[in-house]
């Protein structure tokens, strides 16, 4: 099945600054690359997705890219507030089912 | 409008006792899937629901554990003999249509304590 890896684990930046977190996949058949926030004690909530057919998303302060040949993708937040601060899992779905990685608690210091 | 909800949001058992989980998805969704999340990881694939229908049962850890979703809508998973390994953050999602790679909204889970 499919393997997704992700990093860092953790991640503290300055207000202002940019994040980045990275993660890999194995199945060439994933097609569908979500990333998620998840705050402590609440489910996962969709911040932005990516299908194989794009290279690049954009949302405001919040960018996915993908490199299908290298079989890994990327979250880029940039001027990153308090807010921002959760953790954030990226997954990869070749049919239905959605493998997550293991999560990057990012800390965003005032 | 309303996201998907899920019943009782924590729950403590002691162990050897069944345990059930409630999952009511967004109106008009079709597909819902149960995960396992355990602290500190990312939620684990348990099984899928394509209207009533089971489609995928490959990630239920054991014979105790089994779901329904028995008119297509609200979703039940339950754990018989739960044993302390069980403890984890049982998640639900469900998307609008049967078709891969479609967007899966979360509920807020339930916390389950095995003592």
């Amino acid at each position: 099945g499919e393997n997704v890896e992700q990093h860092p684990s953790t991640l503290s930046v300055q207000e202002g600054d940019s994040a980045v977190i990275k993660c890999t996949y194995s199945d060439s058949a994933s097609n569908y690359f979500p990333w998620y926030k998840q705050e402590l004690g609440k489910g996962p909530q969709l911040i932005i997705d990516i299908r194989s057919n794009v290279g690049e998303k954009k949302d405001q302060r919040i960018a996915v890219t993908l490199n299908k040949t290298a079989k890994h993708f990327s979250l880029h937040i940039t001027e990153t507030q308090p807010e921002d601060s959760a953790v954030y899992f990226c997954a990869a779905s070749p049919g239905d089912q959605f493998y997550f990685g293991t999560g990057t608690s990012l800390t965003v210091i005032p | 409008g309303a996201g998907v909800s899920q019943s009782p949001r924590y729950k403590v058992a002691k162990r050897g006792q069944d345990v059930a989980l409630r999952c009511d998805p967004i109106s008009g969704h079709v597909s819902l899937f149960w995960y396992q999340q355990a602290l500190g990881q990312g939620p684990e694939f348990l099984t899928y629901f394509q209207n009533e229908a089971q489609l995928d049962k490959s990630g239920l850890p054991s014979d105790r554990f089994f779901a329904e979703r028995p008119e297509g809508s609200v979703s039940t998973l339950k754990i018989q003999r739960t044993q302390q390994e069980d403890s984890a953050v049982y998640l639900c999602a469900s998307s609008l249509s049967s078709s891969g790679g479609e967007t899966q909204y979360f509920g807020p889970g339930t916390r389950l304590l095995v003592l």
